[in-house]
């Protein structure tokens, strides 16, 4: 059972450029996340989804587009990178069961902006 | 809005020494309370959690119990090793009624020394 997958693991942005980190998850979660981590610092919600087709601004939104047209997949789009960005981002799912709250998480993308 | 405050860190033991790590939230509602570890290099893995007042999480040899009351979870363990180094954050999460927001503490880095 394959999780919470996210790729890259690495890259390398030029100020401008842009890209889409993807992430994929096997269990059928209905709720995803996006999180951004900047050295020594906690994590802060970039956007979240409910569900296929339902997205929702988190703490941080600027400068990113997601979208959710499958359960599965929750991809983050950066469309002009900028410094600012450089941190690892990670991807997170959990089921909407009754009492099952637990969060699972992906391995993260370190993504570097030059 | 909804937010976790964690004690500063880093937090130096030696071995065997008792741990304890401050967590008090806000939130609208009836949050559950979560607390996750982060190794070098890794995601987040849940160490324990708590869905309402008075339970209390526990794994591993370390707990924490859900006090409404001063809105407070905070993480202790009677004896620590040097394979407890590593990243714990504070975590909440808002119920369905409220958007099923999870949000993060600041992260505390724990050090053990043999």
């Amino acid at each position: 059972n394959a999780g919470v997958t996210q790729t890259p693991k690495f890259r390398i942005l030029k100020i401008g450029q842009s890209m889409t980190l993807q992430c994929t998850q096997d269990m059928n979660h209905n709720y995803m996340y996006w999180y951004r981590q900047d050295p020594g610092m906690g994590l802060k919600l970039i956007y979240y989804s409910v569900g296929a087709g339902i997205t929702d601004k988190g703490e941080v939104p600027n400068g990113y587009n997601v979208s959710r047209s499958t359960t599965e997949d929750f991809p983050l789009r950066l469309e002009l990178a900028a410094p600012s960005q450089t941190s690892v981002y990670f991807c997170a799912s959990r089921p909407k069961r009754q009492g099952k709250v637990e969060a699972f998480f992906g391995q993260g993308t370190r993504l570097t902006v030059v | 809005g909804d937010s976790v405050t964690q004690m500063e860190g880093p937090v130096t033991l030696s071995e065997e020494a008792f741990l304890t790590i401050n967590c008090t939230y806000t939130a609208t509602g009836y949050p559950s309370l979560f607390w996750y570890v982060q190794y070098p290099g890794e995601g987040l893995q849940l160490l324990l959690k708590a869905t309402k007042a008075d339970d209390k999480g526990s794994n591993k040899g370390f707990e924490a119990t859900y006090r409404k009351e001063t809105t407070s979870f905070h993480l202790e363990k009677g004896s620590v090793q040097v394979s407890d180094s590593a990243v714990y954050f504070c975590a909440l999460l808002l119920p369905e009624t409220s958007g099923s927001r999870l949000t993060f503490g600041e992260g505390t880095q724990l050090t053990v020394n043999p």
